[in-house]
């Protein structure tokens, strides 16, 4: 299987910050990674793919980057909803999911 | 839309049996797979297995569950499903359907049962 590990594994920050989520892979991904935001008690909801492609619907203040084993979310600018927890995804070999990275309101 | 059912509690070594019943979709529709994925505290985000039809009906499984699993559609109810044999405690979880479409995109997912494996 291959292993995704992102960290932070908690944020504190701001509204208003630039935060910057990394996700790292055992081996080579390609660019078939995507990002997912989780509140509590709902499911995750997807919100980039093929690594920075953004889902229709999604803020433009969400952001993606880089290919092969790292890979970044970014948030340009937090809003109050951003506060939740964010998981990367690799579906190059089957899928595994990061353990996850927790951003908490400073 | 995904709408799961099944019971929340399992008692081990019994089976655990969900549906997902799909609207606005069909089960047959050869550019998407139908997925499972559980999450828990222990263990994460962690997919289980998926079927999807091409011109025929294709399932993969999870190698940590390859031998107690089966997903399997129902194209009269539009929907599929999870048996998970012989389940622990371990098997506790939030169990999620989601839909994978060509593109990989994992974009549409159940409202999660949370089910309890416990005597």
């Amino acid at each position: 299987d291959i292993q995704l590990t992102q960290s932070p594994s908690t944020l504190s920050a701001s509204v208003g910050d630039r935060v910057t989520i990394t996700c790292r892979a055992s081996q080579s991904v390609s660019s078939w990674l995507a990002w997912y935001q989780q509140k509590p008690g709902k499911a995750p909801k997807l919100l980039i793919y093929k690594a920075s492609s953004l889902e229709t619907g999604v803020p433009s203040r969400f952001s993606g980057s880089g290919s092969g084993t790292e890979f970044t979310l970014t948030i340009s600018s937090l809003q109050p909803d951003d506060f939740a927890t964010y998981y990367c995804q690799q579906y190059g070999d089957y899928t595994t999911f990061g353990q996850g990275t927790k951003l908490e309101i400073k | 839309q995904l709408q799961q059912s099944g019971p929340g509690v399992v008692r081990p070594s019994q089976t655990l049996s969900l549906t997902c019943a799909i609207s606005g979709d069909s089960v047959s529709n050869n550019e998407v797979a139908w997925n499972w994925i559980r999450q828990s505290p222990s263990r994460g985000l962690e997919w289980l297995g998926r079927t999807y039809y091409r011109s025929s009906w294709t399932t993969d499984y999870a190698v940590s569950v390859k031998t107690r699993i089966t997903i399997y559609p129902d194209t009269s109810k539009n929907q599929f499903a999870l048996h998970l044999n012989f389940v622990t405690p371990e098997d506790t979880a939030v169990y999620y359907c989601v839909r994978e479409e060509v593109t990989k995109r994992f974009d549409y997912w159940g409202q999660g049962t949370l089910v309890t494996v416990s005597s």
